[in-house]
Protein backbone atom coordinates (compact mmCIF):
# COMPACT_ATOMS: atom_id res chain seq x y z
CA UNK A 1 0.00 0.00 0.00
CA UNK A 2 1.13 3.59 -0.43
CA UNK A 3 1.28 5.80 2.00
CA UNK A 4 2.75 9.71 2.22
CA UNK A 5 3.91 10.52 6.00
CA UNK A 6 4.53 14.35 6.94
CA UNK A 7 6.10 13.97 10.37
CA UNK A 8 4.95 17.72 11.10
CA UNK A 9 1.95 18.65 12.10
CA UNK A 10 3.44 22.35 12.90
CA UNK A 11 6.12 24.22 11.75
CA UNK A 12 6.90 27.65 13.01
CA UNK A 13 10.00 30.02 11.63
CA UNK A 14 10.97 33.40 11.52
CA UNK A 15 11.38 35.79 8.35
CA UNK A 16 14.07 35.09 6.42
CA UNK A 17 15.33 31.39 8.00
CA UNK A 18 15.53 28.73 6.15
CA UNK A 19 12.43 26.61 5.79
CA UNK A 20 12.42 22.40 5.00
CA UNK A 21 8.65 20.56 5.32
CA UNK A 22 9.37 16.95 5.36
CA UNK A 23 7.71 13.66 3.27
CA UNK A 24 7.98 10.64 3.26
CA UNK A 25 6.65 7.60 1.30
CA UNK A 26 6.49 4.44 0.67
CA UNK A 27 5.22 3.03 -2.73
CA UNK A 28 7.17 0.02 -4.75
CA UNK A 29 6.85 1.29 -7.99
CA UNK A 30 7.71 4.76 -9.25
CA UNK A 31 5.96 7.74 -7.97
CA UNK A 32 4.60 10.83 -9.17
CA UNK A 33 5.07 13.32 -6.27
CA UNK A 34 3.98 16.32 -5.58
CA UNK A 35 3.45 19.05 -3.17
CA UNK A 36 -0.04 21.59 -2.69
CA UNK A 37 -0.24 24.36 -0.99
CA UNK A 38 -3.36 25.85 1.01
CA UNK A 39 -3.58 29.81 2.19
CA UNK A 40 -5.95 30.72 4.42
CA UNK A 41 -9.87 30.44 3.15
CA UNK A 42 -8.29 29.57 -0.51
CA UNK A 43 -8.73 25.97 -2.13
CA UNK A 44 -5.97 23.60 -2.52
CA UNK A 45 -3.80 24.40 -5.31
CA UNK A 46 -0.64 22.53 -6.64
CA UNK A 47 2.65 24.04 -5.88
CA UNK A 48 5.40 22.04 -7.80
CA UNK A 49 6.12 18.01 -8.76
CA UNK A 50 9.12 16.34 -9.19
CA UNK A 51 8.72 15.38 -12.29
CA UNK A 52 9.31 19.20 -13.53
CA UNK A 53 11.87 19.94 -10.89
CA UNK A 54 10.78 23.73 -11.57
CA UNK A 55 11.22 26.31 -8.14
CA UNK A 56 8.07 27.77 -7.65
CA UNK A 57 7.56 31.03 -5.06
CA UNK A 58 11.35 29.81 -4.29
CA UNK A 59 10.57 27.05 -3.03
CA UNK A 60 12.59 23.16 -4.28
CA UNK A 61 11.92 19.72 -3.76
CA UNK A 62 14.08 16.67 -4.89
CA UNK A 63 12.82 13.05 -5.01
CA UNK A 64 15.39 11.13 -3.11
CA UNK A 65 14.22 7.09 -4.19
CA UNK A 66 17.08 6.11 -1.60
CA UNK A 67 15.49 7.70 1.57
CA UNK A 68 11.89 7.97 -0.17
CA UNK A 69 11.57 11.00 0.39
CA UNK A 70 10.56 14.43 -1.33
CA UNK A 71 11.19 17.43 1.03
CA UNK A 72 9.45 21.02 0.11
CA UNK A 73 12.82 23.35 0.96
CA UNK A 74 13.07 27.57 0.32
CA UNK A 75 16.07 28.68 2.00
CA UNK A 76 14.33 32.49 3.11
CA UNK A 77 11.08 31.86 3.89
CA UNK A 78 8.70 34.84 3.86
CA UNK A 79 5.46 35.93 5.72
CA UNK A 80 3.27 35.06 2.54
CA UNK A 81 4.57 31.29 2.74
CA UNK A 82 2.63 31.03 5.86
CA UNK A 83 -0.23 28.12 4.41
CA UNK A 84 -0.96 24.50 4.79
CA UNK A 85 1.21 22.26 2.74
CA UNK A 86 0.36 18.70 1.38
CA UNK A 87 2.47 16.06 0.17
CA UNK A 88 1.04 13.95 -2.66
CA UNK A 89 1.99 10.50 -4.01
CA UNK A 90 0.28 9.61 -7.24
CA UNK A 91 0.59 5.95 -8.71
CA UNK A 92 -0.30 5.52 -12.21
CA UNK A 93 -3.87 4.49 -11.70
CA UNK A 94 -4.45 8.31 -10.90
CA UNK A 95 -5.57 7.62 -7.42
CA UNK A 96 -3.53 9.64 -5.02
CA UNK A 97 -2.58 9.84 -1.27
CA UNK A 98 -2.33 12.43 0.33
CA UNK A 99 -0.42 13.32 3.35
CA UNK A 100 -2.03 14.64 6.97
CA UNK A 101 -0.21 18.26 5.97
CA UNK A 102 1.91 20.95 7.96
CA UNK A 103 0.81 23.99 8.78
CA UNK A 104 3.75 26.37 8.49
CA UNK A 105 3.86 29.82 10.07
CA UNK A 106 6.12 32.06 9.23
CA UNK A 107 6.63 34.96 11.93
CA UNK A 108 7.65 38.43 11.40
CA UNK B 1 -11.48 30.74 -16.63
CA UNK B 2 -12.05 26.65 -16.72
CA UNK B 3 -12.78 26.22 -13.09
CA UNK B 4 -14.20 23.33 -10.41
CA UNK B 5 -17.29 25.29 -8.23
CA UNK B 6 -19.22 23.82 -5.24
CA UNK B 7 -22.81 24.42 -3.63
CA UNK B 8 -23.29 24.86 -1.22
CA UNK B 9 -20.43 26.41 0.16
CA UNK B 10 -21.55 26.51 4.06
CA UNK B 11 -24.32 24.20 5.60
CA UNK B 12 -25.53 23.38 8.72
CA UNK B 13 -27.83 20.61 9.09
CA UNK B 14 -29.45 18.28 11.86
CA UNK B 15 -28.52 14.52 12.66
CA UNK B 16 -30.56 12.01 10.41
CA UNK B 17 -31.28 14.82 7.91
CA UNK B 18 -30.18 13.87 3.82
CA UNK B 19 -27.55 16.42 2.53
CA UNK B 20 -26.05 16.35 -0.83
CA UNK B 21 -22.91 18.68 -1.95
CA UNK B 22 -22.66 19.29 -5.83
CA UNK B 23 -19.05 19.74 -7.63
CA UNK B 24 -19.41 21.01 -11.29
CA UNK B 25 -16.43 21.51 -13.49
CA UNK B 26 -15.65 23.58 -16.70
CA UNK B 27 -12.31 22.08 -16.82
CA UNK B 28 -13.53 18.85 -19.66
CA UNK B 29 -11.75 16.39 -17.10
CA UNK B 30 -13.28 13.21 -17.01
CA UNK B 31 -11.54 12.53 -13.51
CA UNK B 32 -13.37 13.75 -10.22
CA UNK B 33 -13.04 12.90 -6.64
CA UNK B 34 -14.58 14.06 -3.27
CA UNK B 35 -12.06 14.50 -0.21
CA UNK B 36 -13.04 15.31 3.42
CA UNK B 37 -10.67 17.34 5.32
CA UNK B 38 -10.02 17.24 9.29
CA UNK B 39 -7.67 19.29 10.97
CA UNK B 40 -4.79 16.67 11.30
CA UNK B 41 -6.23 14.23 9.57
CA UNK B 42 -5.36 15.91 6.26
CA UNK B 43 -7.41 14.76 3.13
CA UNK B 44 -8.85 11.74 3.29
CA UNK B 45 -10.84 10.44 -0.49
CA UNK B 46 -14.27 9.45 0.32
CA UNK B 47 -15.11 8.11 -3.56
CA UNK B 48 -13.80 9.06 -7.13
CA UNK B 49 -15.00 8.93 -10.71
CA UNK B 50 -12.98 8.23 -14.11
CA UNK B 51 -16.23 8.50 -16.45
CA UNK B 52 -19.59 9.02 -16.02
CA UNK B 53 -20.21 4.95 -15.40
CA UNK B 54 -17.40 4.46 -13.34
CA UNK B 55 -18.15 4.83 -9.60
CA UNK B 56 -15.62 4.16 -7.06
CA UNK B 57 -14.92 3.80 -3.05
CA UNK B 58 -12.22 5.63 -1.61
CA UNK B 59 -11.06 5.44 2.03
CA UNK B 60 -13.50 6.22 3.83
CA UNK B 61 -16.94 5.78 2.04
CA UNK B 62 -19.09 4.65 4.62
CA UNK B 63 -22.25 6.80 5.35
CA UNK B 64 -21.81 8.51 1.84
CA UNK B 65 -23.25 7.61 -1.72
CA UNK B 66 -22.23 9.83 -5.09
CA UNK B 67 -23.64 10.57 -8.36
CA UNK B 68 -21.91 11.06 -12.15
CA UNK B 69 -25.02 13.17 -13.70
CA UNK B 70 -22.66 13.89 -16.00
CA UNK B 71 -19.28 14.21 -17.39
CA UNK B 72 -19.21 17.81 -15.24
CA UNK B 73 -21.03 16.95 -12.24
CA UNK B 74 -20.28 14.85 -9.28
CA UNK B 75 -22.29 14.84 -6.44
CA UNK B 76 -21.81 13.81 -3.02
CA UNK B 77 -24.66 12.64 -0.54
CA UNK B 78 -24.58 11.86 3.18
CA UNK B 79 -27.96 10.03 3.51
CA UNK B 80 -28.25 10.32 7.08
CA UNK B 81 -26.31 12.70 8.97
CA UNK B 82 -23.67 12.73 11.77
CA UNK B 83 -21.96 14.96 13.83
CA UNK B 84 -19.01 13.40 12.93
CA UNK B 85 -19.25 13.79 9.62
CA UNK B 86 -18.62 17.89 9.87
CA UNK B 87 -15.58 18.87 8.23
CA UNK B 88 -14.61 20.53 4.67
CA UNK B 89 -15.43 18.84 1.79
CA UNK B 90 -13.75 19.26 -1.60
CA UNK B 91 -14.34 18.19 -4.81
CA UNK B 92 -11.32 17.94 -7.18
CA UNK B 93 -10.63 16.90 -11.14
CA UNK B 94 -7.74 16.06 -13.07
CA UNK B 95 -7.53 15.20 -16.76
CA UNK B 96 -5.49 13.08 -18.66
CA UNK B 97 -2.20 14.96 -19.06
CA UNK B 98 -1.16 14.19 -15.71
CA UNK B 99 -1.95 13.41 -11.86
CA UNK B 100 -2.48 17.29 -10.87
CA UNK B 101 -5.51 17.63 -9.05
CA UNK B 102 -7.52 21.14 -9.75
CA UNK B 103 -9.73 21.39 -6.02
CA UNK B 104 -12.94 23.34 -5.63
CA UNK B 105 -13.26 26.03 -2.78
CA UNK B 106 -14.66 23.13 -0.51
CA UNK B 107 -17.88 22.94 1.35
CA UNK B 108 -18.19 23.77 4.84
CA UNK B 109 -20.39 20.87 6.42
CA UNK B 110 -22.07 21.07 10.58
CA UNK B 111 -23.73 18.46 11.71
CA UNK B 112 -25.60 19.56 14.96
Amino acid sequence: AQRVTQPEKLLSVFKGAPVELKCNYSYSGSPELFWYVQYSRQRLQLLLRHISRESIKGFTADLNKGETSFHLKKPFAQEEDSAMYYCALSRGSYIPTFGRGTSLIVHP
Amino acid sequence: DADVTQTPRNRITKTGKRIMLECSQTKGHDRMYWYRQDPGLGLQLIYYSFDVKDINKGEISDGYSVSRQAQAKFSLSLESAIPNQTALYFCATSGTQGNEQFFGPGTRLTVL
